[in-house]
């Protein structure tokens, strides 16, 4: 069965550096989305991306986050200058379309020090 | 603002007890709904979305638009369904983001 991978699952960086997440969709789905969990909270929508470019982004996502689809098979979440709260869980999920299902990855969990 | 509430972080049954996971939203639209499940290391997975009204693994859940609640039922639950249950909303239009509830541990004991 097809799945949503992210790459690393587990990620320590210094605060005050860049880190990229990697996510490589489901081969057909034209939706892309990245959400956070940080420790004890809710899961949290970061941002959608569809035909090359960002659909919609949370208040969460500002100029530190960007990403990107670099070659048709990933899609990746750079987060440049860490901070310690930036410290979560992050997932990728990938969609056939709008309002269809959300395929999840296992997640990579950030850990700013 | 769109708001979903578990309210329960934590909910502890015997095999074979009924299971109600409660889930209240709020939003003034008319919104989809979903339950994901996560079991012990494994990924976010769909459960269930109000619009398909399918039973899987034995849950239910029903769109309350009067009391805004999708409560997750189950008659009967098994030791195989202790995991962690998050209930979401998506705007019903134009939009893909899901908003998540803060989630409620099943634990189900032999």
């Amino acid at each position: 069965e097809p799945e949503v991978t992210q790459t690393p699952s587990h990620q320590v960086t210094q605060m005050g550096q860049e880190v990229i997440l990697r996510c490589v969709p489901i081969s057909n789905h034209l939706y892309f989305y990245w959400y956070r969990q940080i420790l004890g909270q809710k899961v949290e929508f970061l941002v959608s991306f569809y035909n090359n470019e960002i659909s919609e982004k949370s208040e969460i996502f500002d100029d530190q986050f960007s990403v990107e689809r670099p070659d048709g098979s990933n899609f990746t979440l750079k987060i440049r200058s860490t901070k310690l709260e930036d410290s979560a869980m992050y997932f990728c999920a990938s969609s056939e379309g709008i309002s269809t299902e959300a395929f999840f990855g296992q997640g990579t969990r950030l850990t700013v020090v | 603002a769109q708001r979903v509430t578990q309210p329960e972080k934590l909910l502890s049954v015997f095999k074979g007890a009924p299971v109600e996971l409660k889930c209240n939203y709020s939003y003034s639209g008319s919104p989809e709904l979903f339950w994901y499940v996560q079991y012990s290391r494994q990924r976010l997975q769909l459960l269930l979305r109000h619009i398909s009204r399918e039973s899987i693994k034995g849950f239910t859940a029903d769109l309350n638009k009067g009391e805004t609640s999708f409560h997750l039922k189950k008659p009967f639950a098994q030791e195989e369904d202790s995991a962690m249950y998050y209930c979401a909303l998506s705007k019903s239009y134009n939009t893909d983001k899901l908003i998540f509830g803060t989630g409620t541990r099943l634990q189900v004991f032999p």
